[in-house]
C-alpha cells in the first residue's frame, strides 16, 4: 500500500525566511496530494492541494511542487510570519480513495 | 452550509461508560470518515462510509462502532473504552471523485 515520508520533523526559521517541507510517496498510481495546517487544539486545515496532472502550483505566499518521475512533493513559503508557525500534514491519496499521511512537521518562526 | 461539524467539543468517560460521537455534513458530499489523532501525530483513518458502503481499519477494536444513519450524518459509538483511547477524534467528508477532505473541529475525548 501507499507509504509516505515526510521531512524535516521540525524546522525553526526566522521571520521573513522561506520554509520547504518535503515528502516521498511509494505508490505511483496516487494522483492527489493535499497540505494541511494544525494549529494547536485546532483542526487540520488544507491549505493547498495538486493533482498528477500538474507540476506547480502557487496560491499567495505558497506553493506546492510535485516530480511524478521522483514521486516527491515539496511544501514552499515565503516570507514566513509567526501566525505560519504551525504542524504541516503532507498527504497522498492511495487508489482506494483514502488518505495516508506524512508523519507531519512542527514550524516554528521566530520573529 | 460549507462545514462539517462535531459534538460534543470535549467528552470525559469511565471505563465503563457508553457515548455517541455524532458529525453533520450538508455539503452533499458521499464520503464520510472517522480519524483518531494523537498529539503532533498524523490522523489515523478508523472508518469510512462512501456511497453507503462502511470499509474499516482492521487495527481498530470493537469497542469503537460506527453508525450512519443518513447520508448526512455518521455517528461513533463508544464502549469500554481503555485511556490509551484518549485522543482527538476527527469527523471528515470528501466528496470523493474530487479527493478534498474537509474536517470537522475535533471532538476531545479524555478515558479515566
Amino acid at each position: 500500500g501507499e507509504n509516505v515520508e515526510q521531512h524535516p520533523s521540525t524546522l525553526s526559521v526566522q521571520e521573513g525566511d522561506s520554509a520547504v517541507i518535503k515528502c516521498t510517496y511509494s505508490d505511483s498510481a496516487s494522483n492527489y496530494f493535499p497540505w494541511y495546517k494544525q494549529e494547536l487544539g485546532k483542526r487540520p486545515q488544507l491549505i493547498i492541494d495538486i493533482r498528477s496532472n500538474v507540476g506547480e502550483k502557487k496560491d499567495q505566499r505558497i506553493a506546492v511542487t510535485l516530480n511524478k518521475t521522483a514521486k516527491h512533493f515539496s511544501l514552499h513559503i515565503t516570507e514566513t510570519q509567526p501566525e505560519d508557525s504551525a504542524v504541516y500534514f503532507c498527504a497522498a491519496m492511495d487508489q482506494g480513495g483514502k488518505l495516508i499521511f506524512g508523519q507531519g512537521t512542527e514550524l516554528s518562526v521566530k520573529p | 452550509d460549507t462545514e462539517v461539524t462535531q459534538t460534543p467539543k470535549h467528552l470525559v468517560m469511565g471505563m465503563t461508560n457508553k457515548k455517541s460521537l455524532k458529525c453533520e455534513q450538508h455539503m452533499g458530499h458521499r464520503a464520510m470518515y472517522w480519524y483518531k489523532q494523537k498529539a503532533k501525530k498524523p490522523p489515523e483513518l478508523m472508518f469510512v462510509y462512501s456511497y453507503e458502503k462502511l470499509s474499516i481499519n482492521e487495527s481498530v477494536p470493537s469497542r469503537f462502532s460506527p453508525e450512519c444513519p443518513n447520508s448526512s450524518l455518521l455517528n461513533l459509538h463508544l464502549h469500554a473504552l481503555q485511556p490509551e483511547d484518549s485522543a482527538l477524534y476527527l469527523c471528515a467528508s470528501s466528496q470523493e471523485e474530487l479527493g478534498r477532505v474537509n474536517f470537522g473541529p475535533g471532538t476531545r475525548l479524555t478515558v479515566t
